[in-house]
């Protein structure tokens, strides 16, 4: 079955870098596109970035364009996000997801706390 | 990328039926039948349950139909339970960021 397994979370200060990973099995990596979604405390959902199945395509929230980037590795079967400048309203759990136009699997989430 | 609108809130006997809202624009809703329905137990990650406006995920009961028209997506649950007490998010591809947008979520209470 999918499996969608985040790491790489903390706690960090304001301006500095965080990476996400992910590691996925239960499916064919390379054939789906990824994305990451992330969930403030309390808050909703929202959707982070998303990258194409072979990473030739890359989107971004508006609320991270210029700060974070999303890659994969195909022969590891690895999704990251390289999270940099991170600000107070970073805060959230950060899940990995399956899929480009629809997402059908979530991972379990990761916490990323950015506070001084 | 301002997010879809859903009520805050919806509610219902067992038994009976809710249908939630989602309204976007013609970039988005509109636009694309890449709409979705998540559900979300509390402390819990989304799970699929309706993708591209009316198809449902696997495993899912049939008590739960989605729709859509012109800029508004529409959630139905029939013959609520118990467990069916969640919260719900929409989510459509977006055109302009080519990107998702979520919808602002609504709490399902089965009374």
């Amino acid at each position: 079955q999918v499996q969608l397994v985040e790491s790489g979370g903390g706690v960090v200060q304001p301006g500095r870098s965080l990476r996400l990973s992910c590691a996925a099995s239960g499916f064919a990596f390379t054939d789906f596109g990824m994305h990451w979604a992330r969930q403030a405390p309390g808050k909703g959902l929202e959707w982070v970035a998303v990258i194409g199945h072979d990473g030739n395509i890359e989107r971004y929230a508006d609320s991270v364009k210029g700060r974070f980037t999303i890659s994969r590795d195909n022969s590891k079967n690895r999704l990251y996000l390289q999270m940099d400048s991170l600000r107070a309203e970073d805060t959230a759990l950060y899940y990995c997801a399956k899929g480009y136009h629809t997402v059908t699997h979530w991972g379990q989430g990761i916490r990323v706390s950015v506070s001084s | 990328q301002s997010a879809l609108t859903q009520p805050p809130s919806a509610s219902g006997s067992p038994g009976q039926s809710v249908t939630i809202s989602c309204t976007g624009t013609s970039s988005d809703v509109g636009a694309y039948n890449y709409v979705s329905w998540y559900q979300q137990h509390p402390g819990k990650a989304p799970k699929l349950i309706i993708y591209e406006v009316t198809k449902r995920a696997s495993g899912v009961p049939d008590r739960f139909s989605g729709s859509k028209s012109g800029n508004t997506a529409s959630l139905t649950v029939s013959g609520l339970q118990a467990d069916d007490e969640a919260d719900y998010y929409c989510s459509s591809y977006e055109g302009i960021n080519n990107l998702g947008v979520f919808g602002t979520g609504t709490k399902v209470s089965v009374l």
